[in-house]
Order: structure tokens, then C-alpha cells, then sequence
């Protein structure tokens, strides 16, 4: 168990809704960091936080956004979803700049 | 720009040794990561190594690092059923923080 909890586990919805992950880093850990695993993409950052602020931005769509609240907890946010955004996507959370952590990933599915 | 790159499968019997190789392309990225994802699972951190080292070994694990060729493999001593996974390399963008990684490398045990 890394520490770093995510939900929900498992997302079924339709194209053109919105969703939303949630992400608790680890204890202490100001850093979070959102990653997309796909069949054809493999493993991709999408945007990183660091105590509230956003640090760094991937390949993220501008459908999707992502923010940090002030107890450190992440929101990931996917808008008018389409059947290529199915993917699992994982966050991850540091003390700063150093290792990473991964929780165990939201599996989400568009039908 | 950025490429981790590692072949796509490995098989071995279950007692011998694995070895698995991951070239990258950032010759600044101070850490380079090894992670774990068993099917349905999240990525569990292996162990990492920093530039200025060649090698790095924590128990069955051992991580050799080519600097001058941007080669770097992670050997599994005494390998188990239980190793069977895929194990991703990673290299860490210093001005961003992010993870690159690699496809991935499955790895099958067999009894």
C-alpha cells in the first residue's frame, strides 16, 4: 500500500458526460501528479500540483482539468467524455520533487 | 525530445536470473525509477537510481547504469512465479518533475 488513495475504482459512464476522480496523496506529501494509461499511449503525465499550485502540464486535453485543494487532495476532471478517454488513470503524490508514489488507479470506461 | 524505450516481453524459468533493459534519450534526468503494475493493479515502485551511480542493489534486485550509453537494467535474482508482472522504466524530467516512461516490459515466470 503506497499511501496514496484513489476513487472511485471503477467508472462506467456514457460520451459526452462529465466525470470527476478523486485523489488523496500521502501523508505530508504536497505534490500530486496525474498520469493516463492506455493501450496505444502507454503511460502519460498529465498535470502536476504542488500545494494548491499547478507546477507542470503533459499532454493533458482542455476538456480536462485538474485542481488541489487546500488539504492537498486532487481533483481530476474529465468533460464531454468520447470512447478514447477510457483508460486507467493513476495519481501520484511526492514530499517535493523527489520519488513518486502511485495509488491504485481509476479505471474508467465510455460507453 | 523525450523516448524510454524497453522490449516488450521476457520469459524465463522461475529460479533463474531476469534481466531487464531500458534505454532513454534526457542525459540530464538525475533519477531514473523501475516500477511494478501486476494485472488490475496500480504501479508499485521498485527502486530508482541516481545518475551519478553506476549501480544500485537492494536485495533480489540489482539496477546497472550506463551513463555514456543511456542504458539502464534492473536484474531479478533467484526469479519467482510471483515476479511475473510488467515493470516499467522511468526517467524523471528535471525541470518538470514528470515521469517518461518506457511501454513497459512483461515479464513471465514459468514454473
Amino acid at each position: 500500500d503506497s499511501g496514496v488513495t484513489q476513487t472511485p475504482k471503477h467508472l462506467i459512464t456514457a460520451t459526452g458526460q462529465r466525470v470527476t476522480l478523486r485523489c488523496s496523496p500521502r501523508s505530508g506529501d504536497l505534490s500530486v501528479y496525474w498520469y493516463q494509461q492506455s493501450l496505444d499511449q502507454g503511460l502519460q503525465f498529465l498535470i502536476q500540483y504542488y500545494n494548491g499550485e499547478e507546477r507542470a502540464k503533459g499532454n493533458i486535453l482542455e476538456r480536462f482539468s485538474a485542481q488541489q485543494f487546500p488539504d492537498l487532495h486532487s481533483e481530476l476532471n474529465l468533460s464531454s467524455l468520447e470512447l478514447g478517454d477510457s483508460a486507467l488513470y493513476f495519481c501520484a503524490s511526492s514530499a517535493g520533487s523527489d520519488t513518486q508514489y502511485f495509488g491504485p488507479g481509476t479505471r474508467l470506461t465510455v460507453l | 525530445g523525450e523516448d524510454v524505450e524497453q522490449s516488450l516481453f521476457l520469459s524465463v524459468r522461475e529460479g533463474d536470473s531476469s534481466v531487464i533493459n531500458c534505454t532513454y534519450t534526457d542525459s540530464s534526468s538525475t533519477y531514473l525509477y523501475w516500477y511494478k503494475q501486476e494485472p488490475g493493479a496500480g504501479l508499485q515502485l521498485l527502486t530508482y537510481i541516481f545518475s551519478n551511480m553506476d549501480m544500485k542493489q537492494d536485495q533480489r534486485l540489482t539496477v546497472l547504469l550506463n551513463k555514456k550509453d543511456k542504458h539502464l537494467s534492473l536484474r531479478i535474482a533467484d526469479t519467482q512465479t510471483g515476479d511475473s508482472a510488467i515493470y516499467f522504466c522511468a526517467e524523471r524530467e528535471d525541470s518538470s518533475y514528470k515521469l517518461i516512461f518506457g511501454s513497459g516490459t512483461r515479464l513471465l515466470v514459468r514454473p
